[in-house]
């Protein structure tokens, strides 16, 4: 079982549309998560934290469920620009591992 | 002003060669990472290595090999280049403890082609 699994997709979704993304993790002592994003042949940047008590950043909401080990990314109104790949993030005692990315394609 | 930069973008090269890519960061940071995307995208941690350790991913073969001459460099060396060791390899950067905050900053990528 990889550390961190995720549907690689790609989700094609209209413009204005909501797309939820999931994310298992294998290790129960995770101790952090986060949500990465990466646009085609570019490197990944910090799109968000994901807290226990699940957190939003504008039309983006994470959220956390240590007892399932499963974390969650949705993006609400998609836009243009948000076609990329999301890397959900597990970090153990300083390290973080990746999974394979989820590809979102937003059409007009 | 680039805060991870690497060199070189794009490396074509031969099986059996020897090549290294470099890695240097303006940010200030205290650690240093090298990872590797292969063709299906998988981000996979090779070294974590700061002035005090060096920590390494025991799949990594020992034909790669991080030398930093200061905390603001980590180069990557690769000895006797195989056809699967193409991918792209992306040098990060953070505080020590930011590792815990997530927040890694990357360099562009070097791509490297091994024929």
């Amino acid at each position: 079982r990889k550390e961190v699994e995720q549907d690689p997709g790609p989700f094609n979704v209209p413009e204005g549309a909501t797309v939820a993304f999931n994310c298992t993790y294998s290790n129960s002592a995770s101790q952090s998560f986060f949500w990465y994003r990466q646009d085609c042949r570019k490197e990944p940047k910090l799109l968000m934290s994901v807290y226990s008590s699940g957190n939003e950043d504008g039309r983006f909401t994470a959220q956390l469920n240590r007892a399932s080990q499963y974390i969650s990314l949705l993006i609400r109104d998609s836009k243009l620009s948000d076609s990329a790949t999301y890397l959900c993030v597990v970090n153990l005692l300083g390290m973080l591992t990746f999974g394979g990315g989820t590809r979102l394609m937003v059409k007009p | 002003d680039t805060a991870v930069s690497q060199t070189p973008k794009y490396l074509v090269t031969q099986m059996g060669n020897d090549k290294s890519i470099k890695c240097e960061q303006n940010l200030g940071h205290d650690t240093m990472y090298w990872y590797k995307q292969d063709s299906k995208k998988f981000l996979k941690i090779m070294f974590s290595y700061n002035n005090k350790e060096l920590i390494i991913n025991e799949t990594v073969p020992n034909r790669f090999s991080p030398k930093s001459p200061d905390k603001a460099h980590l180069n990557l060396h690769i000895n006797s280049l195989e056809l699967g060791d193409s991918a792209v390899y992306f040098c990060a950067s953070s505080h020590r403890l930011a590792g815990g905050r997530g927040e890694l900053f990357f360099g562009e990528g070097s791509r490297l082609t091994v024929l």
